[in-house]
């Protein structure tokens, strides 16, 4: 049963920490997103890679936040430094374009910042 | 910009009553439109996906419709196990940069008491 796994799957920290989070999409999906999810503002895309290159980032708050996939097997979302107002719930979600556009998404990391 | 309303926000069924869900959207040439099922503490689940009017899919007690401007997910004798939130997300036929991006509504949370 392939699946998105997501780790760690709570993290909680103080304002000001690195957070790290790490997801290894589904073998053989060659597109992978990475979505924020809050009471507030629903799911909201953050950034997203094909083929390992980034193709928008433009719902990412630059200055802090940067995303990555040094393989075909890993994508990292890091935020530093961390805000509160970062809390929320990341989630990615892996797909295989063009044969389907469909979004797989992983279980998320629940993120706390105090 | 594309935009995707989904309503009501919260829908509460007793067993058996069956109900629709409506997900109302505008986005600049419709590739496609999602489906997905979302449990407390869990990543969205995928349901379906629609591509153009007047397509119909179903699954169980689910049958997703789709027109121009909107999508109705139809539930039909639900159980209380289909307490879950739902949500919409709309795809637009754009570029290679931003051609697989989603754009979600905010859901809405279905409740069916026993």
């Amino acid at each position: 049963d392939a699946r998105v796994t997501q780790t760690p799957r709570h993290k909680v920290t103080e304002m000001g920490q690195e957070v790290t989070m790490r997801c290894q999409p589904i073998l053989g999906h060659n597109t992978v997103f990475w979505y924020r999810q809050t009471m507030m503002q629903g799911l909201e895309l953050l950034a997203y890679f094909r083929n390992r290159a980034p193709l928008d980032d433009s719902g990412m708050p630059k200055d802090r936040f940067s995303a990555e996939m040094p393989d075909a097997t890993l994508a990292t979302l890091k935020i530093q430094p961390s805000e509160p107002r970062d809390s929320a719930v990341y989630f990615c979600a892996s797909g295989l374009v063009p044969n389907q556009e469909t979004q797989y998404f992983g279980p998320g990391t629940r993120l706390l910042v105090l | 910009e594309d935009q995707v309303t989904q309503s009501p926000e919260a829908l509460r069924l007793q067993e058996g009553e069956s109900s629709s869900l409506n997900c109302s959207y505008t986005v600049s040439g419709l590739r496609g439109l999602f489906w997905y099922r979302q449990d407390p503490g869990k990543g969205p689940e995928f349901l379906f996906t629609l591509y153009s009017a007047g397509e119909e899919k179903e699954k169980e007690r689910l049958k997703a419709t789709l027109t121009k401007k909107e999508s109705f997910l139809h539930i039909t004798a639900p159980k209380p196990e289909d307490s879950a939130t739902y949500l919409c997300a709309v795809q637009a036929r754009r570029g290679e940069t931003s051609g697989s991006r989603l754009t979600f509504g905010e859901g809405t949370q279905l409740t069916v008491n026993p």
